[in-house]
């Protein structure tokens, strides 16, 4: 199975800053198209939301200031500036093969 | 507007069994792969598994495979897990998600769960 380490698993960011999310893949999830790797957001009491995928592609209706980058085993979540409505628990998840495996997610606060 | 809603849980005993549906409207859910995810209490996501249009494909993360089953019927746009032989690691919320058309997309859309406690 390829395991997905996320980090840090929590931070704590001021409004208007900046919140970078890491996530390392066992192996890699690219091909020379395609990164397999998409990220989630969370807020409590709702089920995930899409945010970005194949790395880097914004979904539909998600704000500019959410972004992808990475390839191969390394990937990055940025958010830039942070607003209130940002506090949640994000996930990366690959689809590179079977299983679907999913980082153990990334709480992101206010400071 | 696509929508997915899941029924069937509740309390069960360990070593019980459950049905699970989650309904699918405002897409042509035949045309698409879909997955079932859960999430136990205060824990992150796990994948269970994930079935092609036609049936003809189903996938489940490993240490589930023996447990649960996923079905689907596409004349009435309703996706299935069956679970049996639980136990009180199965409490959790489950979920029901939109892949794509084809294996290797995100999931776009997501039910809002429903609830499974197995506790004697």
């Amino acid at each position: 199975d390829i395991v997905l380490t996320q980090s840090p698993a929590s931070l704590a960011v001021s409004l208007g800053q900046r919140a970078t999310i890491s996530c390392r893949a066992s192996q890699s999830v690219s091909t020379s198209s395609y990164s397999y790797m998409h990220w989630y957001q969370q807020k409590p009491g709702q089920p995930p939301k899409l945010l970005i995928k194949y790395a880097s592609n914004l979904e539909s209706g998600v704000p500019a200031r959410f972004s992808g980058s990475g390839s191969g085993t390394d990937f990055t979540l940025n958010i830039h500036p942070v607003e209130e409505e940002d506090t949640a628990t994000y996930y990366c998840q690959h689809s590179w093969e079977i299983p679907l495996t999913f980082g153990a997610g990334t709480k992101l606060e206010l400071k | 507007e696509v929508k997915l809603l899941e029924s069937g849980g509740g309390l069960v005993q360990p070593g019980g069994s459950l049905k699970l549906s989650c309904a699918a409207s405002g897409f042509d859910f035949s045309r698409y792969w879909m997955s079932w995810v859960r999430q136990a209490p205060g824990k992150g996501l796990e994948w269970i598994g994930e079935i092609n249009p036609d049936s003809s494909t189903i996938n489940y993360t490993p240490s589930l495979k023996d447990k649960f089953i996923i079905s689907r019927d596409n004349a009435k746009n309703t996706l299935y897990l069956q679970m049996s032989k639980v136990r009180s690691e199965d409490t959790a919320l489950y979920y029901c998600a939109r892949e794509g058309v084809r294996r290797g997309y995100a999931m776009d859309y997501w039910g809002q769960g429903t609830s499974v406690t197995v506790s004697s």
